[in-house]
Formats: structure tokens, C-alpha cells, sequence
């Protein structure tokens, strides 16, 4: 059971674009900076969104974050069948530990 | 370039203990925490805990509490992690992951190729 709530999949077409939520509480998501994680099959995470909603170099413009409360929202546009991957939510918590979310799998149809 | 490399895949039988190595290059070591995730087969991310490379002070999360110990060799910009008692649920990937410097939180920004632990009779 994961602190941080993300829906198991996500799916859309290639082009278009997908949400992916991450709820949590005041003492993760409320209070402090979220992270965003792509890992494709077989390999190790990579990170695309740091503090809400910015872009490490070389991560697209396609990629967005934001927060608003106790919940935080990665966006993908112009989907491309290299996007699939699972997708994980992170950050800090009041009791001093790092918290994930239990994972989205992004399909393109 | 930033790399992690981490040591090879282990099989441990229950009960015993593993050490993972994690080897830094490309930055200075000192200057970034080094965090430590792991992901069962088929399951998410799970943080375990981090050490101040420069320091060696750690924190680790409370379901890790007494069976895990991270240290750091900064002579080798080494990182690692034990993991004792082992169980048959501590079978996943283990990751050490850097922390961002330029990041406000706390977010990864490199990350090890992960080590393969298996527990089994």
C-alpha cells in the first residue's frame, strides 16, 4: 500500500495527450516538492519532473508538472509510442522519509 | 558524465545478509546525499533510506530500522547499503540513487542500474 495514490494505468493515442495523478496528504504533497519518475521496461527510473514542474535537461517540453494542494499532476502532450512506460510519483514526508507512488503503466494505443 | 555502478546480482539464502555497492564517477562524491530504493518483482518504488556522502550521517525508514546499515568510502566514492536477516519478500532491485543539487526538494537525478538481491532456500 503506497502513501501516495496513483490510478494503475493511463492509456491514449499516439499524439494525443495524458494525465496522470498523484494524490496524497499535508504531510507529503502538501508541504513539500514532488518528483516524477519514467521507467521503462527493464530498466532503472528516470527522472523528468523535479520541485512540481521542472524539466531536467534534456527531458521534452512535452513532459509538465504541477501541484495544487495535496495532490500533483504529470502531463504528457504529442504522445509518442516511446512514452510507455510506468510512471512514479515521489517526495519527502513529515516523518522524514521519501514516499513513491504505487505506479501508473502508460500505455499509447 | 555522471555514473552509478552498482555491483552484480546477488543470491542469499534466508536469514543472511548482503552488501551492495554502489560506485560514484563523474562528480564529486561529497557534495550529494546518496539515497536507497529498492522494487520487488512487479511492485513500485520503495525508499529505504540515505547517507551524507561527506558526513556519513544516515537516516533510514522506519520499516528498515535495525536491519539495514549505509556507508560510504570516499577515498573510492563508494556508496553502499547492508541488508541483514534477509526474508523471501526482500527479493527485488535494489537502486542508489543521487540526489539533485539543484533541486529545492528531494528528487533523483541519477540513479544506479539497479542490483538484483534473491532470497531463497
Amino acid at each position: 500500500q503506497s502513501v501516495l495514490t496513483q490510478p494503475p494505468s493511463v492509456s491514449a493515442a499516439p499524439g494525443q495527450k495524458v494525465t496522470i495523478s498523484c494524490s496524497g496528504s499535508s504531510s507529503n504533497i502538501g508541504n513539500n516538492y514532488v518528483s516524477w519518475y519514467q521507467q521503462l521496461p527493464g530498466t532503472a527510473p528516470k527522472l523528468v519532473i523535479y520541485d512540481n514542474n521542472k524539466r531536467p535537461s534534456g527531458i521534452p517540453d512535452r513532459f509538465s508538472g504541477s501541484k495544487s494542494g495535496t495532490s500533483a499532476t504529470l502531463g504528457i502532450t504529442g504522445l509518442q509510442t516511446g512514452d510507455e512506460a510506468d510512471y512514479y510519483c515521489g517526495t519527502w514526508d513529515s516523518s522524514l522519509s521519501g514516499v513513491f507512488g504505487g505506479g501508473t503503466k502508460l500505455t499509447v494505443l | 558524465q555522471v555514473q552509478l555502478v552498482q555491483s552484480g546480482a546477488e543470491v542469499k539464502k534466508p536469514g543472511a545478509s548482503v552488501k551492495v555497492s554502489c560506485k560514484a564517477s563523474g562528480y564529486t562524491f561529497t557534495g550529494h546525499y546518496m539515497h536507497w530504493v529498492r522494487q520487488a518483482p512487479g511492485l513500485g518504488l520503495e525508499w529505504m533510506g540515505w547517507i551524507n556522502a561527506n558526513s556519513g550521517g544516515t537516516n533510514y525508514a522506519q520499516k528498515f530500522q535495525g536491519r539495514v546499515t549505509m556507508t560510504r568510502d570516499t577515498s573510492i566514492s563508494t556508496a553502499y547499503m547492508e541488508l541483514t536477516r534477509l526474508r523471501s519478500d526482500d527479493t527485488a532491485v535494489y537502486y542508489c540513487a543521487r540526489v539533485d543539487a539543484h533541486s529545492s526538494g528531494i528528487s533523483f537525478d541519477y540513479w544506479g542500474q539497479g542490483t538484483l538481491v534473491t532470497v531463497s532456500s
